[in-house]
Protein backbone atom coordinates (compact mmCIF):
# COMPACT_ATOMS: atom_id res chain seq x y z
CA UNK A 1 0.00 0.00 0.00
CA UNK A 2 0.76 3.80 0.03
CA UNK A 3 2.96 4.67 2.71
CA UNK A 4 3.74 9.01 2.91
CA UNK A 5 6.40 10.18 4.82
CA UNK A 6 6.51 13.86 6.51
CA UNK A 7 9.37 16.70 7.42
CA UNK A 8 9.79 18.00 9.46
CA UNK A 9 7.44 17.11 12.28
CA UNK A 10 8.01 20.34 13.90
CA UNK A 11 8.89 23.64 12.18
CA UNK A 12 9.25 26.88 14.23
CA UNK A 13 9.41 30.41 12.37
CA UNK A 14 9.07 33.92 12.66
CA UNK A 15 6.37 35.69 11.55
CA UNK A 16 7.08 36.79 7.77
CA UNK A 17 9.56 34.10 6.75
CA UNK A 18 8.38 31.38 5.05
CA UNK A 19 8.13 27.74 5.88
CA UNK A 20 8.22 24.41 3.69
CA UNK A 21 6.48 21.41 4.20
CA UNK A 22 8.13 18.25 2.57
CA UNK A 23 6.08 14.56 1.27
CA UNK A 24 7.37 11.76 0.04
CA UNK A 25 5.07 8.76 -1.25
CA UNK A 26 5.89 5.80 -2.09
CA UNK A 27 2.92 4.54 -5.16
CA UNK A 28 3.60 6.07 -8.49
CA UNK A 29 -0.22 5.52 -8.98
CA UNK A 30 -0.65 8.02 -6.54
CA UNK A 31 -2.36 10.84 -8.78
CA UNK A 32 -4.29 13.10 -5.85
CA UNK A 33 -2.27 15.16 -3.13
CA UNK A 34 -4.05 17.17 -0.44
CA UNK A 35 -2.99 19.07 2.55
CA UNK A 36 -5.20 19.67 5.49
CA UNK A 37 -4.36 22.41 8.37
CA UNK A 38 -5.51 21.27 11.91
CA UNK A 39 -6.08 24.28 14.20
CA UNK A 40 -6.27 23.36 18.14
CA UNK A 41 -9.54 21.50 19.08
CA UNK A 42 -10.72 21.72 15.68
CA UNK A 43 -10.80 18.10 12.63
CA UNK A 44 -8.64 18.41 9.70
CA UNK A 45 -9.67 21.10 6.93
CA UNK A 46 -8.57 20.85 3.38
CA UNK A 47 -6.49 24.00 2.03
CA UNK A 48 -4.87 22.86 -1.00
CA UNK A 49 -4.57 19.98 -3.37
CA UNK A 50 -2.72 19.01 -6.30
CA UNK A 51 -3.60 16.24 -8.61
CA UNK A 52 -0.63 14.44 -11.06
CA UNK A 53 -1.12 15.94 -14.29
CA UNK A 54 -0.55 19.88 -12.56
CA UNK A 55 3.50 20.80 -11.26
CA UNK A 56 2.49 23.18 -9.13
CA UNK A 57 -0.58 25.41 -7.59
CA UNK A 58 -0.86 28.86 -5.93
CA UNK A 59 -3.40 29.59 -3.41
CA UNK A 60 -2.63 33.72 -2.36
CA UNK A 61 0.06 32.85 0.60
CA UNK A 62 0.03 29.18 0.49
CA UNK A 63 1.45 26.56 -2.50
CA UNK A 64 2.14 23.33 -3.27
CA UNK A 65 5.00 22.02 -5.87
CA UNK A 66 4.66 17.88 -7.40
CA UNK A 67 7.60 16.49 -8.37
CA UNK A 68 6.60 13.11 -9.89
CA UNK A 69 9.81 11.81 -11.01
CA UNK A 70 10.71 12.11 -7.37
CA UNK A 71 7.56 10.97 -6.10
CA UNK A 72 7.63 13.92 -3.65
CA UNK A 73 5.55 17.04 -3.21
CA UNK A 74 6.05 20.32 -0.79
CA UNK A 75 3.66 23.07 0.91
CA UNK A 76 4.90 26.39 0.96
CA UNK A 77 3.67 29.08 3.08
CA UNK A 78 5.19 32.38 2.30
CA UNK A 79 4.39 35.72 4.63
CA UNK A 80 3.52 33.44 7.53
CA UNK A 81 1.18 34.89 10.18
CA UNK A 82 0.59 33.56 14.10
CA UNK A 83 -2.88 32.42 12.71
CA UNK A 84 -0.66 29.88 10.44
CA UNK A 85 0.35 28.15 13.65
CA UNK A 86 -1.21 24.49 13.21
CA UNK A 87 -0.53 21.22 12.75
CA UNK A 88 -0.63 20.30 8.84
CA UNK A 89 -0.98 16.97 7.34
CA UNK A 90 0.11 15.85 3.69
CA UNK A 91 -2.11 12.78 2.03
CA UNK A 92 -1.92 10.91 -1.09
CA UNK A 93 -4.15 8.66 -2.90
CA UNK A 94 -3.99 6.64 -5.80
CA UNK A 95 -5.47 6.61 -8.95
CA UNK A 96 -8.69 4.08 -8.18
CA UNK A 97 -11.55 5.97 -7.26
CA UNK A 98 -11.86 2.69 -4.76
CA UNK A 99 -8.66 3.89 -3.15
CA UNK A 100 -8.41 6.29 0.32
CA UNK A 101 -6.62 8.74 1.91
CA UNK A 102 -2.90 7.83 3.38
CA UNK A 103 -1.55 10.57 5.07
CA UNK A 104 1.49 11.60 6.49
CA UNK A 105 2.34 12.01 10.63
CA UNK A 106 2.04 15.61 10.00
CA UNK A 107 3.77 18.84 10.93
CA UNK A 108 3.54 21.07 13.62
CA UNK A 109 3.84 24.78 12.48
CA UNK A 110 4.42 27.55 15.23
CA UNK A 111 4.79 30.95 14.21
CA UNK A 112 6.31 33.65 16.39
CA UNK A 113 5.21 37.34 16.20
CA UNK B 1 -24.79 22.99 11.90
CA UNK B 2 -21.82 21.46 10.83
CA UNK B 3 -21.52 19.31 8.02
CA UNK B 4 -19.72 16.17 9.83
CA UNK B 5 -20.88 16.10 13.50
CA UNK B 6 -19.65 13.71 15.79
CA UNK B 7 -21.13 12.53 19.14
CA UNK B 8 -19.54 12.46 21.66
CA UNK B 9 -16.26 15.38 21.74
CA UNK B 10 -15.72 14.04 24.89
CA UNK B 11 -15.76 10.65 26.52
CA UNK B 12 -13.77 9.12 29.80
CA UNK B 13 -14.78 5.16 29.99
CA UNK B 14 -13.42 2.06 32.32
CA UNK B 15 -11.64 -0.42 30.52
CA UNK B 16 -13.76 -3.75 29.51
CA UNK B 17 -16.82 -1.35 28.40
CA UNK B 18 -18.42 -1.42 25.68
CA UNK B 19 -18.79 2.17 23.76
CA UNK B 20 -20.42 3.57 20.57
CA UNK B 21 -19.29 7.13 18.79
CA UNK B 22 -21.16 8.60 16.29
CA UNK B 23 -20.93 10.27 13.10
CA UNK B 24 -23.67 11.56 11.07
CA UNK B 25 -23.34 14.57 8.04
CA UNK B 26 -25.10 16.51 5.59
CA UNK B 27 -22.99 16.59 3.12
CA UNK B 28 -25.11 14.23 0.88
CA UNK B 29 -21.76 12.61 0.59
CA UNK B 30 -21.46 8.47 0.06
CA UNK B 31 -17.94 7.38 1.03
CA UNK B 32 -17.60 7.64 4.87
CA UNK B 33 -14.11 7.34 7.37
CA UNK B 34 -13.44 6.77 10.46
CA UNK B 35 -9.51 7.62 11.50
CA UNK B 36 -7.62 7.95 14.83
CA UNK B 37 -4.92 10.35 15.44
CA UNK B 38 -2.36 9.76 17.78
CA UNK B 39 0.59 12.41 18.93
CA UNK B 40 3.23 11.42 16.31
CA UNK B 41 1.51 9.16 14.34
CA UNK B 42 -0.82 11.11 12.32
CA UNK B 43 -4.21 9.61 11.13
CA UNK B 44 -4.39 6.00 10.51
CA UNK B 45 -7.72 4.50 8.72
CA UNK B 46 -9.57 2.10 10.93
CA UNK B 47 -12.69 1.53 9.20
CA UNK B 48 -14.55 3.24 5.62
CA UNK B 49 -17.65 2.60 4.10
CA UNK B 50 -18.19 3.38 0.31
CA UNK B 51 -21.42 3.08 0.38
CA UNK B 52 -24.37 1.82 3.41
CA UNK B 53 -23.93 -1.61 1.86
CA UNK B 54 -20.41 -1.48 1.83
CA UNK B 55 -18.11 -1.85 5.14
CA UNK B 56 -13.98 -1.68 4.43
CA UNK B 57 -10.94 -2.61 7.25
CA UNK B 58 -8.40 0.02 7.58
CA UNK B 59 -5.38 0.12 8.91
CA UNK B 60 -6.01 -0.63 12.19
CA UNK B 61 -9.42 -2.38 12.70
CA UNK B 62 -8.25 -4.63 15.37
CA UNK B 63 -10.31 -4.11 18.43
CA UNK B 64 -13.46 -1.61 16.58
CA UNK B 65 -16.29 -2.48 14.78
CA UNK B 66 -18.50 0.03 12.36
CA UNK B 67 -21.59 0.26 11.53
CA UNK B 68 -23.70 2.16 8.52
CA UNK B 69 -27.00 2.69 9.51
CA UNK B 70 -28.21 4.74 6.39
CA UNK B 71 -25.82 7.26 4.16
CA UNK B 72 -25.71 9.97 6.66
CA UNK B 73 -24.51 7.88 9.30
CA UNK B 74 -21.83 5.69 10.55
CA UNK B 75 -20.75 4.47 13.82
CA UNK B 76 -17.57 3.46 15.33
CA UNK B 77 -17.75 0.88 18.41
CA UNK B 78 -15.17 -0.70 20.95
CA UNK B 79 -16.78 -3.40 21.77
CA UNK B 80 -14.35 -3.70 25.06
CA UNK B 81 -12.08 -0.60 25.78
CA UNK B 82 -8.68 -0.79 26.54
CA UNK B 83 -6.21 1.75 27.33
CA UNK B 84 -4.23 2.04 24.11
CA UNK B 85 -7.27 3.51 22.76
CA UNK B 86 -7.09 6.46 24.39
CA UNK B 87 -6.79 8.51 21.40
CA UNK B 88 -9.09 11.52 19.33
CA UNK B 89 -11.41 10.04 16.91
CA UNK B 90 -12.39 11.79 13.49
CA UNK B 91 -14.87 10.77 11.39
CA UNK B 92 -14.70 11.93 7.85
CA UNK B 93 -16.68 12.04 4.46
CA UNK B 94 -15.93 12.42 0.99
CA UNK B 95 -17.48 12.18 -2.68
CA UNK B 96 -17.79 8.85 -4.66
CA UNK B 97 -14.89 9.76 -6.45
CA UNK B 98 -12.70 10.01 -3.13
CA UNK B 99 -10.58 13.09 -4.73
CA UNK B 100 -12.34 16.00 -3.80
CA UNK B 101 -10.62 16.19 -0.17
CA UNK B 102 -12.54 14.77 2.89
CA UNK B 103 -14.85 17.08 5.47
CA UNK B 104 -13.51 15.96 8.76
CA UNK B 105 -15.33 16.29 11.59
CA UNK B 106 -14.23 18.06 15.11
CA UNK B 107 -13.41 14.58 16.86
CA UNK B 108 -13.77 12.57 19.77
CA UNK B 109 -11.36 12.92 22.11
CA UNK B 110 -12.07 9.28 24.04
CA UNK B 111 -9.77 8.17 27.28
CA UNK B 112 -10.03 4.56 28.48
CA UNK B 113 -8.78 4.09 32.26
Amino acid sequence: GENVEQHPSTLSVQEGDSAVIKCTYSDSASNYFPWYKQELGKGPQLIIDIRSNVGEKKDQRIAVTLNKTAKHFSLHITETQPEDSAVYFCAASPRSGYSTLTFGKGTMLLVSP
Amino acid sequence: DADVTQTPRNRITKTGKRIMLECSQTKGHDRMYWYRQDPGLGLRLIYYSFDVKDINKGEISDGYSVSRQAQAKFSLSLESAIPNQTALYFCATSDFTGNYGYTFGSGTRLTVV
